[in-house]
């Protein structure tokens, strides 16, 4: 299976909140993680992403934890700003045919962040 | 200035009527992805391509068809028959090297059905 569970749907924190949003894989094929970040009528854009030999990565206010064993994965917003409101992904890669990689996306979480 | 562009931003398609998305990146990437995103549903993988003359299916490829014949182009048609094809399509390209190689995303293209 190469379904990835995203939770949260919606999500709504005041200013300078934490924003948590998670996700789970069956497929123990996947061997990235990135986040990416929509803003309404835009293309996604890649926030961060982690490798499974790795419990956690940080940049900046954004952090991903990573457990392999439970093969889930969240991303944590530190300090929530208003800028953040957008749709957030997560998403699963692997290698596909030839060397080209397939990611697979959960099904978004949209943040607002209320000032 | 190095980037991936999508037109029309919007699309009307007729009843019975194919019509062609244009994706076109100046980053000398070799592989191409459309997707399909639909609200509450993430993006679903239509076609890819790793290199110029070939490309595979995705999770959702019935009613669309793809064609590779530049390096930098990638134009996907939905046909007539794709019976519910309003949605928001991206499309992506990547170096296509590495497990930790990064999708880079057009603007997409909206597509209603008149």
């Amino acid at each position: 299976q190469q379904q990835v569970k995203q939770s949260p749907q919606s999500l709504i924190v005041q200013k300078g909140g934490i924003s948590i949003i998670n996700c789970a894989y069956e497929n123990t094929a996947f061997d990235y993680f990135p986040w990416y970040q929509q803003f309404p009528g835009k293309g996604p854009a890649l926030l961060i992403a982690i490798r499974p030999d790795v419990s956690e990565k940080k940049e900046g206010r954004f952090t991903i934890s990573f457990n392999k064993s439970a093969k889930q994965f969240s991303l944590h917003i530190m300090d929530s700003q208003p800028g953040d409101s957008a749709t957030y992904f997560c998403a699963a890669s692997m290698t596909g045919w030839g060397s080209a990689r397939q990611l697979t996306f959960g099904s978004g979480t949209q943040l607002t962040v209320l000032p | 200035d190095g980037g991936i562009t999508q037109s029309p931003k919007y699309l009307f398609r007729k009843e019975g009527q194919n019509v062609t998305l244009s994706c076109e990146q100046n980053l000398n990437h070799d592989a191409m992805y459309w997707y399909r995103q639909d609200p509450g549903q993430g993006l679903r993988l239509i076609y890819y391509s790793q290199i110029v003359n070939d490309f595979q299916k995705g999770d959702i490829a019935e009613g669309y068809s793809v064609s590779r014949e530049k390096k930098e182009s990638f134009p996907l048609t939905v046909t007539s028959a794709q019976k519910n094809p309003t949605a928001f399509y991206l499309c992506a390209s990547s170096s296509g090297i590495g497990p930790q190689e990064t999708q880079y995303f057009g603007p997409g293209t909206r597509l209603l059905v008149l």
